[in-house]
């Protein structure tokens, strides 16, 4: 059974960057995992692939300013020079043996 | 312009059953699998099964079993998501999204909000 682990919340100032987390808790840990955005009263939003080598591919559309990388069981989602649009939820999602996952979210709140 | 449009919003009794459709365009339909998940208020997402509208083989999250189910219309274009016996607790909204094989979905429709009261 596949199983992620993402803090509840983050906080970071207009203009800092943030990286969170993802944790793959239970499944093999060279599983590549996807992060997606979702604004408020929007649907989610397809961010990124990273990769257990920390290489990512972007969606269409994704600024440089959000990157991704890996260690270990832990995969990250960096978001630079924040913008109150960034204030969102963002949840990683991972697959395999037919079945996918999501992380249970991060707030992200923009101050 | 590749696109997932859903079905309008559904108010529905404990005990019915809702029935919401996802009509893919501006890509080949058989190509890709389609899912649904499931949001309830202020709740995370919840993956509940998938299609492969090739060939219309199903597979439904342990929790959804006997409960959901998922077809398809390839003349078109469209993926059915059934979902049987609702309680309260269904009251969400439901997402149906893309993926290419076992991979990431890169595609969301908007959304369809299934309200369950008596």
């Amino acid at each position: 059974q596949l199983v992620l682990t993402q803090s509840p919340s983050a906080s970071a100032s207009l203009g800092a960057s943030v990286k969170l987390t993802c944790t793959l808790t239970r499944g093999p840990s060279f599983y590549a995992i996807a992060w997606l955005q979702q604004q408020p009263e929007k649907g989610p939003r397809y961010l990124m692939t990273v990769n257990s080598d920390g290489s990512h591919s972007k969606g269409d559309g994704i600024p440089d300013r959000l990157s991704g990388s890996s260690s270990g069981t832990e995969r990250y989602l960096t978001i630079s020079s924040l913008q109150s649009e960034d204030e969102a939820d963002y949840y990683c999602q991972t697959w395999g043996t037919g079945m996918w996952v999501f992380g249970g979210g991060t707030k992200l709140t923009v101050l | 312009q590749v696109q997932l449009v859903q079905s309008g919003a559904e108010v529905k009794e404990p005990g019915a059953s809702v029935k919401v459709s996802c009509k893919a365009s501006g890509y080949d339909f058989t190509y890709y699998f389609i899912h649904w998940v499931r949001q309830a208020p202020g709740q995370g997402l919840e993956w509940m099964g998938i299609i492969n509208p090739s060939g219309g083989i199903t597979n439904y999250a342990q929790k959804f079993q006997g409960r959901v189910t998922m077809t398809r219309d390839t003349s078109a274009s469209t993926v059915y998501m059934e979902l049987r016996s609702l309680k309260s607790e269904d009251t969400a909204v439901f997402y149906c999204a893309r993926s290419e094989g076992s991979s990431h979905f890169d595609v969301w429709g908007r959304g369809t909000l299934v309200t369950v009261s008596s």
